[in-house]
């Protein structure tokens, strides 16, 4: 069995300020790992995932995460906050090592204060 | 290249009644995935067919809910009667094979 945990429901941070969410995980297997975002009154988007090659993750949008096994974490960071970045942020396991049946966290909201 | 296409996107039905989701996948993908999403939560995953098979369907509610996917491309969820409690966001996800999967805008529904 797999879960998640994402700390903070909703994270406020500053535009050009650094954004970091985090995410952990427990995973009876090798985990892989995703960050998914969503949009108001749209479906969920991949910023990245992490499938056991390297442990820094580069997604899109200029987010990257790093998956650190003795902590059991995957947080999601950017160094500069866009005002589009305001959004709701899931991270997500994959428990079994070529499967993608997804277990999600419950999601931290970014907003972004101009 | 056209997304997941879900309809209808917003749904106001009374307790009760029955209702119909459809999701229309991204051309090619054999596997699609029907996902609840309540308010605050992450999705869940309700139904997973690769082709015409539902392999996994071991949390979607069978006394009220079906799904179906005939021809292995176009999927319905369907939910009779609705009760309160169904209120939430329901999304659809293809994917091919067990790749990277694709998610569909969703469908709000709310039960009075």
């Amino acid at each position: 069995a797999q879960s998640v945990t994402q700390l903070g429901s909703h994270v406020s941070v500053s535009e050009g300020a650094l954004v970091l969410l985090r995410c952990n995980y427990s995973s009876s297997v090798p985990p892989y790992l995703f960050w998914y975002v969503q949009y108001p009154n749209q479906g969920l988007q991949l910023l990245l995932k992490y499938t056991s090659a390297a442990t820094l993750v580069k997604g899109i949008n200029g987010f990257e995460a790093e998956f650190k096994k003795s902590e059991t974490s995957f947080h999601l960071t950017k160094p500069s906050a866009h005002m589009s970045d305001a959004a709701e942020y899931f991270c997500a396991v994959s428990g079994t090592a070529g499967s993608y049946q997804l277990t999600f966290g419950k999601g931290t909201k970014l907003s972004v204060i101009p | 290249e056209a997304g997941v296409v879900q309809s209808p996107r917003y749904k106001i039905i009374e307790k009760k009644q029955p209702v119909a989701f459809w999701c229309n996948p991204i051309s090619g993908h054999n596997t699609l995935y029907w996902y609840l999403q309540n308010l605050g939560q992450g999705p869940e995953l309700l139904i997973r067919y690769e082709n015409e098979e539902a392999v996994d369907d071991s949390q979607l509610p069978k006394d009220r809910f079906s799904a179906e996917r005939l021809k292995g491309v176009d999927s319905t969820l369907k939910i009779q009667p609705a009760e309160l409690g169904d209120s939430a966001v329901y999304l659809c996800a293809s994917s091919l094979d067990r790749g990277e999967q694709y998610f569909g805008p969703g469908t709000r529904l709310t039960v009075t």
